[in-house]
């Protein structure tokens, strides 16, 4: 069974700190992998998208990893900051179907 | 461009009762899907499409049904709903190009549906 599981489920941390959001999954035979952002009561944002052929994708502060053959993703945040506090779901797609994790909820500490 | 859109934003509904979510795309995206998404877990997928119509099931299809008849509308219909039914419901279209953002899926705000 295709599975996703993204730990911790929640992370509280000070302004400033560069952290790491994880993602597994359980079948290696993926098309891409998606990080998305979601505030309270909003929808989703889409923040990264990998590829299964790339190993990084970049956006400002944002650096998200994949290691198809371990079936991890990580999403690293630099320097993080109160505005970043929301819950971080990782999707991985099999044909056009996305498999979801649980996500991450994500406190900064001003 | 609107993107994806979704109305209501809210639902109460009452047990036994029957209502459609109405979701738009002016992206002209061929794909389109229907998501649950219940407190505190991810999304699971109810019903998607590949074009107009063409639908399939997803993971959680039963007590839903849908229909494709345009490209930009992919309506949800719940007959006699149902408590579990509690939920929040996301749309979603994306496009099946290739290069980096092939499938690259993109959220309508959702619908915040309450049995009782």
């Amino acid at each position: 069974k295709q599975e996703v599981t993204q730990i911790p489920a929640a992370l509280s941390v000070p302004e400033g700190e560069n952290l790491v959001l994880n993602c597994s999954f359980t079948d290696s035979a993926i098309y891409n992998l998606q990080w998305f952002r979601q505030d309270p009561g909003k929808g989703l944002t889409s923040l990264l998208l990998i590829q299964s052929s790339q190993r990084e994708q970049t956006s400002g502060r944002l650096n998200a990893s994949l290691d198809k053959s371990s079936g991890r993703s990580t999403l690293y945040i630099a320097a993080s900051q109160p505005g970043d506090s929301a819950t971080y779901l990782c999707a991985v797609r099999y044909n056009y179907q996305l498999i979801w994790g649980a996500g991450t909820k994500l406190i900064i500490k001003p | 461009n609107a993107g994806v859109t979704q109305t209501p934003k809210f639902r109460i509904l009452k047990i036994g009762q029957s209502m459609t979510l109405q979701c738009t795309q002016d992206m002209n995206h061929n794909y389109m899907y229907w998501y649950r998404q219940d407190p505190g877990m991810g999304l699971k997928l109810i019903y998607y499409s590949v074009g107009a119509g063409i639908t399939d099931k997803g993971e959680v299809p039963n007590g839903y049904n849908v229909s494709r008849s345009t490209t930009e509308d992919f309506p949800l219909r719940l007959e006699l709903a149902a408590p579990s039914q509690t939920s929040v419901y996301f749309c979603a279209s994306s496009y099946p190009t290739s290069g980096d953002h092939s499938y690259e899926q993109y959220f309508g705000p959702g619908t915040r549906l309450t049995v009782t």
